[in-house]
């Protein structure tokens, strides 16, 4: 079975900081993953994802993440945070022929001015 | 913005009434997802639908049931809702035209913050 652990619930950076949101999958086949974000009372919208191509995935809002066989990571990263990025940060991922995404617990970011 | 609705947005209900709440797409998406969002757990996935009349269970199902008569309208009841129910509620749905949901974005409602009491 899969799975998706994001590493720390809350990370806080400056703005023009560098942002790393951290995710790591379990998956017995190569999975495919995605980032989501939702903005306060909002559902969820997608960043960017992985689906096999290109190793980095570039997404909306100066967003990407690169995908690592080798360390089992799906890290998300922006040079230069913004203020408008603080949001709720999820990680997940999905197998092949499966109807079930699976998401990980979800990182708050904010951004300090 | 993908044309999702979903009613009630707020509710506040006693244990073991029963309630519905309703998502609405004007995609014609084949695929819908019902989630529920608590702390801590991120989204966990109740039931979802892969056509009219065709739905299937999630990890979280027990205590829900769902109905999809129509492509556009996809309902989730809790029969007797209890206090461990309280959660935001969030309707998904999706497209693929291989069959193969598993590289699909999902498009997400504005969700329904549930509160049994």
């Amino acid at each position: 079975a899969q799975s998706v652990t994001q590493l720390g619930s809350h990370v806080s950076v400056s703005e023009g900081a560098l942002v790393l949101l951290r995710c790591n999958y379990s998956s017995s086949v190569p999975p495919y993953l995605f980032w989501y974000v939702q903005y306060p009372n909002q559902g969820l919208q997608l960043l960017l994802k992985y689906t096999s191509a290109a190793t980095l995935v570039k997404g909306i809002n100066g967003f990407e993440a690169e995908f690592k066989k080798s360390e089992t990571s799906f890290h998300l990263t922006k040079p230069s945070a913004h203020m408008s990025d603080a949001a709720e940060y999820f990680c997940a991922v999905s197998l092949t022929g499966g109807f079930k995404t699976i998401f990980g617990a979800g990182t708050r970011l904010f951004v300090k001015a | 913005d993908a044309g999702i609705t979903q009613s009630p947005r707020h509710k506040v209900t006693e244990t073991g009434t029963p309630v519905t709440l309703r998502c609405h797409q004007t995609e014609n998406h084949r695929y819908m997802y019902w989630y529920r969002q608590d702390p801590g757990h991120g989204l966990r996935l109740i039931h979802y639908s892969y056509g009219v009349k065709d739905t299937d269970k999630g990890e979280v199902s027990d205590g829900y049931s769902v109905s999809r008569s129509k492509t556009e309208d996809f309902l989730l009841t809790l029969e007797s809702a209890t206090s461990s129910q309280t959660s935001v509620y969030f309707c998904a749905i999706s497209e693929s035209a291989s069959g193969d949901t598993s590289t699909d974005t999902q498009y997400f409602g504005p969700g329904t913050r549930l509160t049994v009491l």
